[in-house]
């Protein structure tokens, strides 16, 4: 099965700061997403992390809230920028592996999440 | 983009009973949907998935259905134990910058009573 972490885990935060959440693959994937989840909700997408080039941001984020980086195909970091308690949420980076690698192209195996908590 | 609606959002079954969620989506063109569960405090889990050549396919109690014409999916449990209490989020997959996004229903809280 797929081997995603994350760090921190959880945090709690001072409004104002910011969090780099990182998310480490057990090996190379094509696809990184970070998902955004609020307590009792569904996940929302808020970018795709492409290796060598910038990331793609869904509609409602943007880079300067949520900064992204992918400088290799088994890690992407999620910047959490100048937070409020409106960005207490779980954070989930997820993948998606080469064809032929895992159980199914289209896939998305999920890291375990960081939970922020600003105050 | 893909709109996913997810019925119910909260469904009790005795142990031992079947429970169904459905899912529709908007987008003709979407040809995977996977069905994950979350447990509390834990990350979703992939638990079946189905592809658009196919009907129906399962996997021991859990069995996914398929209707492209009408665009709906649906998640089965069949003998239902405790230990299937979670959420559970159905997606489809929308075309964006090249690749395939996952649009997540907005889940089923699935309670079974012992």
């Amino acid at each position: 099965s797929a081997v995603i972490s994350q760090k921190p885990s959880r945090d709690i935060c001072q409004r104002g700061t910011s969090l780099t959440i990182q998310c480490q693959v057990d090996s190379q994937v094509t696809m990184m997403f970070w998902y955004r989840q609020q307590p009792g909700q569904s996940l929302t997408l808020i970018a795709t992390a492409n290796q060598g080039s910038e990331a793609t941001y869904e509609s409602g984020f943007v880079i300067d809230k949520f900064p992204i980086s992918r400088p290799n195909l088994t890690f992407s970091t999620l910047t959490v920028s100048n937070m409020s308690p409106e960005d207490s949420s779980i954070y989930l980076c997820s993948v998606e592996y080469p064809p032929g690698t895992r159980d199914s192209t289209d896939t998305q195996y999920f890291g375990p999440g960081t939970r922020l908590t600003v105050l | 983009g893909e709109n996913v609606e997810q019925h119910p959002s909260t469904l009790s079954v005795q142990e031992g009973d079947s429970a169904v969620i459905k899912c529709t989506y908007s987008d003709s063109a979407s040809n995977y949907f996977p069905w994950y569960k979350q447990e509390l405090g834990k990350r979703p889990q992939l638990i079946i998935d189905i592809r658009s050549n196919v009907g129906e396919k399962k996997d021991q109690r859990i069995a996914v259905t398929l209707n492209k014409t009408a665009k709906h999916f649906s998640l089965h449990i069949t003998e239902t134990q405790p230990e299937d209490s979670a959420v559970y989020f159905c997606a489809a997959p929308f075309a964006g910058a090249g690749s395939y996004q996952l649009t997540f229903g907005k889940g089923t809280k699935l309670s079974v009573i012992p």
